[in-house]
């Protein structure tokens, strides 16, 4: 399965809003009627860190301005109001169907 | 606290060999399924290889596939990663992760740096 992340980058003003998408090459929807999909923040010279799975669900202590959506094919990451500490890259990632497990290319969220 | 720390990351040549292990500490390791990943500077993310809690079930991404292998001590709560016959390509930041549903990669270590070079 491939993911496709657009835009490769993304310059956003301070408290406007941002939106990622990833687009995948086949629904994402398990036999089980879950949908694997991820999406992940990485700052530069930090690990990954999981923001949003099963498409919608925010993960504990992520900023509720964070918010993920879509189905089948076609995903969304969104920030509402964009803050300082939330440039650096994005990339969702899949799980229906592995192996592999597999990510998108990348988004560079920076500050204008 | 939950921590996963990476170690064993070298300078190799290529066609070499290296270990790297992963350390868990803060959760119960022998019920998590266990990830490598890797990121090469400036790109995206790869899985590299899971393996589930009891160790019984490994897999791979086709370009590790019969190079590298996964496995895993329950017991010193501890992830391992063989890499063998390594080539340029393979050089990277790589991290380990846990889980699978609702935990799949919730917890990520810092990362050890493989460089394959002569």
């Amino acid at each position: 399965v491939v993911l496709t992340q657009s835009p490769v980058s993304l310059p956003v003003t301070l408290g406007q809003p941002a939106s990622i998408s990833c687009r995948s090459s086949q629904s994402l929807v398990d036999s089980d009627g879950n949908t694997y999909l991820s999406w992940f923040h990485q700052r530069p010279g930090q690990p990954p860190r999981r923001l949003i799975h099963d498409v919608s669900s925010r993960d504990s202590g992520v900023p509720v301005r964070f918010s993920g959506g879509g189905s089948g094919t076609d995903f969304t990451l969104e920030i509402s109001r964009v803050e300082a500490e939330d440039v650096g890259l994005y990339f969702c990632m899949q799980a229906t169907h592995w192996p592999p497990l597999t990510f998108g290319g990348g988004t560079k969220v920076e500050i204008k | 606290e939950v921590q996963l720390v990476e170690s064993g990351g070298l300078v190799v040549q290529p066609g070499g060999s290296l270990r790297l292990s992963c350390a868990a500490s803060g959760f119960t390791f022998d019920t998590y399924t266990m990830h490598w990943v890797r990121q090469a500077p400036g790109k995206a993310l790869e899985w590299v290889s899971l393996i589930s809690w009891d160790g019984d079930n490994t897999y791979y991404t086709d370009s590790v596939k019969g190079r590298f292998s996964i496995s895993r001590d329950n017991r010193k709560k501890s992830l391992y990663l063989q890499m063998n016959n390594l080539r340029s390509d393979d050089s990277a930041l790589y991290f380990c992760s846990r889980g699978d549903g609702s935990t799949l990669m919730d917890v990520w270590g810092r990362g050890t740096t493989v460089i394959v070079s002569s």
